[in-house]
């Protein structure tokens, strides 16, 4: 069974603190998307990363793909109560049908004001 | 702006009672999913369509069924609730093998 865990599953912040999570797998990924999902609604897509060592940018939020295919973080810089939700990785596995998505387990943020 | 519509946000439903979890989707999507979400198991796959009637079973079809008879609309059929099927279900669609999948809000579905 392909698994990716997420690190941490539950993390509480104040605003202006920086965070990262880790979402990490024994599978190779031929792309790695990152979703959040707010209270009550169902996950939007962040970003999409392709390429091993990739590093994409929006806003505030740094996201990376391992050199190897198989990890991939999201760094955010002076979190914000916006930031607030559900954050899930998912990934396309190499050579694996391309309906095929993992989602990770999950981490829960709370950015508090 | 992309809209996948989950026609019922919260149902709670006895055991043995057949249920219905209807989803649209107004993009002119040809692939659609259905999605079950439980803590600190993300989303497992139920089924998926590619297109209008044709339908693959996802990693966990076990108690559930699904219809694709128009190409905005996909259901999923509970044809015996029980409390394990107690969830948070999530539709979804995309263009054909495209990367960006759209979600629906979501259905809470209690069992008792």
């Amino acid at each position: 069974t392909q698994l990716l865990e997420q690190s941490p599953q539950f993390l509480s912040i104040q605003e202006g603190e920086n965070l990262t999570v880790y979402c990490n797998s024994s599978s190779v990924f031929s792309s790695l998307q990152w979703y959040r999902q707010e209270p009550g609604e169902g996950p939007v897509l962040l970003v999409t990363v392709v390429t091993g060592g990739e590093v994409k940018k929006l806003k505030r939020l740094t996201f990376q793909f391992g050199d190897a295919r198989k990890d991939s973080s999201l760094h955010i810089t002076a979190a914000q109560p916006g930031d607030t939700g559900l954050y899930l990785c998912a990934g396309r596995v190499w050579g694996g049908a391309t309906n095929k998505l993992i989602f990770g387990t999950g981490t829960l943020l709370a950015v508090q004001p | 702006d992309v809209k996948v519509t989950q026609s019922s946000r919260y149902l709670v439903k006895r055991t043995g009672e057949k249920v219905f979890l209807e989803c649209v989707q107004d993009m002119d999507h040809e692939n659609m999913f259905w999605y079950r979400q439980d803590p600190g198991l993300g989303l497992r796959l139920i089924y998926f369509s590619y297109d209008v009637k044709m339908k693959e079973k996802g990693d966990i079809p076990e108690g559930y069924s699904v219809s694709r008879e128009k190409k905005e609309r996909f259901s999923l059929i509970l044809e015996s609730a029980s409390t394990n099927q107690t969830s948070m279900y999530l539709c979804a669609s995309r263009i054909h093998s495209g990367n960006t999948i759209y979600f629906g809000e979501g259905s809470w579905l209690t069992v008792v």
